[in-house]
C-alpha cells in the first residue's frame, strides 16, 4: 500500500521552531517530487513547499520564504519541513503529498497539527 | 491567486450536481492538468479526478469531470449521503494552485 505518515506537529510559541517529518512507503520515494500542503482551521488547502526528486530544486509560497526549509532523505524515504520564526498564521494541519506529475497529489498523509500560540 | 469555486452546493440523494472551478489561461485553460480532491471532515484530501477527466482506480464512475476554456467542472451523479464533503480543484501552472473549496451538502 502506498502510504505517507507525518509526525512532528505540536503547540509552539510565536517565534519558535518545529520540524515536521513524513515517511513514505509502498513506492520508490526518490522517483517523485514531494509537497507540503497546509490547511488552516476552517480554511482551504494551501501549497507550502515542494522539492524535486534529488533535492536540487525547492520552491516555497511567499509567506514562508526564508522561514521554512523543505528537505528530503531518499535513503530514509523521508521528507522534512523545518519551520522557524513561526507565526500565529502558520497554525494549520500540515499534509505531505506525493506528486504523481503535474500537481496530481496522491496519496496524502494523514496530516499533523501545528498550533502557534502563546 | 486561488482558483474560484462556489462556496457551497447542495443536492438530494439520487440527483446530480456540478461544481465549477474557474481559473485563467495560465492554469486551467493552459494545460490539461486539472485535478479534484474530496475531503471529509477531519480527514486528508483524496484524489478523485486527474488530468481533467481521468479517474484513479477505485473511484466511482459517478464522479466525472471536464473542462471548457478556463473553467473546469466536477459532476457527481446519483448523489449519496457519503458524497457530503469538501471538494477542491487544483491546476498546474508551473506552480500549483488550489481552488478555495466547495462544501457539498446532501439534503
Amino acid at each position: 500500500e502506498v502510504q505517507l505518515v507525518e509526525s512532528g506537529g505540536d503547540l509552539v510559541q510565536p517565534g519558535g521552531s518545529l520540524r515536521l517529518s513524513c515517511v513514505g512507503s509502498g513506492f520508490t520515494f526518490s522517483n517523485n517530487w514531494m509537497f507540503w500542503v497546509r490547511q488552516a482551521p476552517g480554511k482551504g488547502l494551501e501549497w507550502v513547499a515542494n522539492i524535486k526528486q534529488d533535492g536540487s530544486e525547492r520552491y516555497y509560497v511567499g509567506s514562508v520564504e526564508g522561514r521554512f526549509t523543505i528537505s528530503r532523505d531518499n535513503a530514509q524515504n523521508s521528507l522534512y519541513l523545518q519551520m522557524n520564526s513561526l507565526r500565529a498564521e502558520d497554525t494549520a494541519v500540515y499534509y505531505c503529498a506525493r506528486d504523481r506529475g503535474y500537481y496530481v497529489f496522491d496519496p496524502w498523509g494523514q496530516g499533523t497539527l501545528v498550533t502557534v500560540s502563546s | 491567486s486561488a482558483l474560484t469555486q462556489p462556496a457551497s452546493v447542495s443536492g438530494s440523494p439520487g440527483q446530480s450536481i456540478t461544481i465549477s472551478c474557474t481559473g485563467t489561461s495560465s492554469d486551467v485553460g493552459g494545460y490539461d492538468y486539472v485535478s479534484w480532491y474530496q475531503q471529509h471532515p477531519g480527514r486528508a484530501p483524496k484524489l478523485i479526478i486527474y488530468d481533467v477527466s481521468k479517474r484513479p482506480s477505485g473511484i466511482s464512475d459517478r464522479f466525472s469531470a471536464s473542462k471548457s476554456g478556463n473553467t473546469a467542472s466536477l459532476t457527481i451523479s446519483g448523489l449519496q449521503a457519503e458524497d457530503e464533503a469538501d471538494y477542491y480543484c487544483c491546476a498546474y501552472r508551473g506552480s500549483g494552485v488550489f481552488g478555495g473549496g466547495t462544501k457539498l451538502t446532501v439534503l
